[in-house]
């Protein structure tokens, strides 16, 4: 069965104070591992598509890196406009384009 | 461009009362999706709908309807609603050669 686990369910860093967030995965054959981040009462917003381990892609403070178990959101130097709950998702080659969501991080910057 | 839009935005209802959420987009989307989203879980997909004209169940398709009415609407019907179907609601939208899903603002459901 297609599982997609997120860790640390909450983290709380000072502004400024790098870290990263974990997502740990099984699918029977991965056709592509994806980060979205979600303000308070709205929708979720495409960050990242991951295809290939080794794979790595990089927005402002944010990288995301994939291996054949797990991907890493890296949080470099962050701000606190970059408090959010970011969700990970995997969509396996015999999903015909479904998702599998984790239950996301919360995070949160202060000042 | 709106969008992915949802209406409404919040909704109170009464156990065995129904209704219809509705979803229009305006990106061209060949695909539409309906989730729910429940504390501590992640996204879970109620139904689908490939292309105008096809819909399909998702993980959690019991005690919901839907209706691909053109290629812009995707509307979700509870036909009796329960307690159980209290959670946030969300629409999405894809486009055929993306994998990204645009999402709309949602729908916060309350069954009393």
């Amino acid at each position: 069965e297609d599982q997609v686990t997120q860790s640390p369910e909450a983290l709380r860093l000072q502004e400024g104070e790098s870290s990263s967030l974990n997502c740990s995965y099984t699918v029977s054959g991965l056709r592509g591992l994806f980060w979205y981040r979600q303000d308070p009462g709205k929708g979720p917003e495409f960050l990242f598509t991951l295809y290939s381990a080794g794979e790595e892609k990089e927005k402002e403070r944010l990288k995301a890196t994939l291996t054949k178990k797990e991907s890493f959101l890296h949080i470099t130097a962050p701000k606190p406009e970059d408090s959010a709950t970011y969700l990970c998702a995997v969509q396996g080659v015999d999903s015909n384009y479904q998702l599998i969501w984790g239950a996301g991080t919360k995070l949160i910057i202060k000042p | 461009n709106a969008g992915v839009t949802q209406t409404p935005k919040f909704q109170v209802l009464k156990t065995g009362q129904s209704m219809t959420l509705q979803c229009a987009q305006d990106m061209n989307h060949n695909s539409m999706y309906w989730y729910r989203q429940d504390p501590g879980m992640g996204l879970r997909l109620i139904y689908y709908s490939a292309s105008e004209g096809t819909t399909d169940k998702g993980e959690v398709p019991n005690g919901y309807n839907v209706s691909r009415l053109n290629k812009r609407e995707f509307s979700l019907r509870l036909e009796s609603a329960a307690p159980s179907q209290t959670s946030v609601y969300f629409c999405a939208g894809r486009t055929s050669g993306s994998n990204e899903q645009f999402f709309g603002p949602g729908t916060r459901l309350t069954v009393l």
